[in-house]
């Protein structure tokens, strides 16, 4: 079974700082996919940043990068330069090889940029 | 181009009743997937419908059923509602295929059970 986990419930960050969320994850299957969402208190899930288990490089969306580290088995997502817009709850999700398209959640941490 | 696109936005009902939740799709994808997201905690997988099929599920009882028409459309279909069913109720949309990075969510509808 597949298992997220996400061990900062909270997290303060001061405006245009770095942040680094953390996400470790657990399978047995060697083909994967690592998301991470940003979900406002509005509550849409919107999209950031994605990272295949074959993918050799890191994956960077503008201020958005995805530091894979696939023997450790962690995805931590790194926001620079924070703005106020950031504070939202951050989730991080896989996909396995047995289902392309069922996402497995972390329980979320929930970020707050303070100016 | 719309992006995924859930009715209605809220919903207010009581214990034993049905509900109904409606999805659109992205524009060219052609799978639905439903979850279920409790106050506090990461969404949690109900189902998945491909080609008017259920492809997936999650551990979820019957109570969840659901629908997907030609158009690539969905419902998700809740009986006998329970109070632990309140919750946010949020589609995805994908191409069942390539590329395996897409995967959109809708806004959402939130369920309150009296």
């Amino acid at each position: 079974a597949q298992k997220i986990t996400q061990t900062q419930p909270g997290m303060f960050v001061q405006e245009k700082e770095a942040v680094t969320l953390d996400c470790t994850y657990d399978t047995s299957d060697q083909s994967y996919g690592l998301f991470w969402y940003k979900q406002p208190s509005s509550g849409e899930m919107i999209f950031l940043i994605y990272q295949g288990s074959y993918d050799e490089q890191n994956a960077t969306e503008g201020r958005y990068s995805l530091n894979f580290q696939k023997a450790r088995k962690s995805a931590n997502l790194v926001i620079s330069a924070s703005q106020l817009g950031d504070s939202a709850m951050y989730f991080c999700a896989m996909s396995f090889s047995g289902s392309a398209r069922q996402l497995t959640f972390g329980s979320g941490t929930q970020l707050t940029v303070l100016p | 181009d719309a992006g995924v696109t859930q009715s209605p936005t809220h919903l207010i009902k009581t214990r034993g009743q049905q509900v109904t939740l409606r999805c659109s799709p992205k524009s060219g994808h052609d799978t639905v997937s439903w979850y279920q997201q409790a106050l506090g905690q990461g969404p949690q997988f109900i189902f998945q419908y491909y080609e008017e099929e259920e492809r997936q599920r999650g551990n979820f009882p019957d109570r969840f059923s659901g629908h997907q028409f030609p158009n690539y459309s969905s419902e998700l279909n809740v009986n006998a509602l329970l109070l632990g069913d309140s919750a946010l109720y949020l589609c995805a949309s994908s191409l069942l295929g390539p590329p395996y990075n897409e995967q959109f969510f809708g806004p959402g509808t939130r369920l309150t059970v009296l």
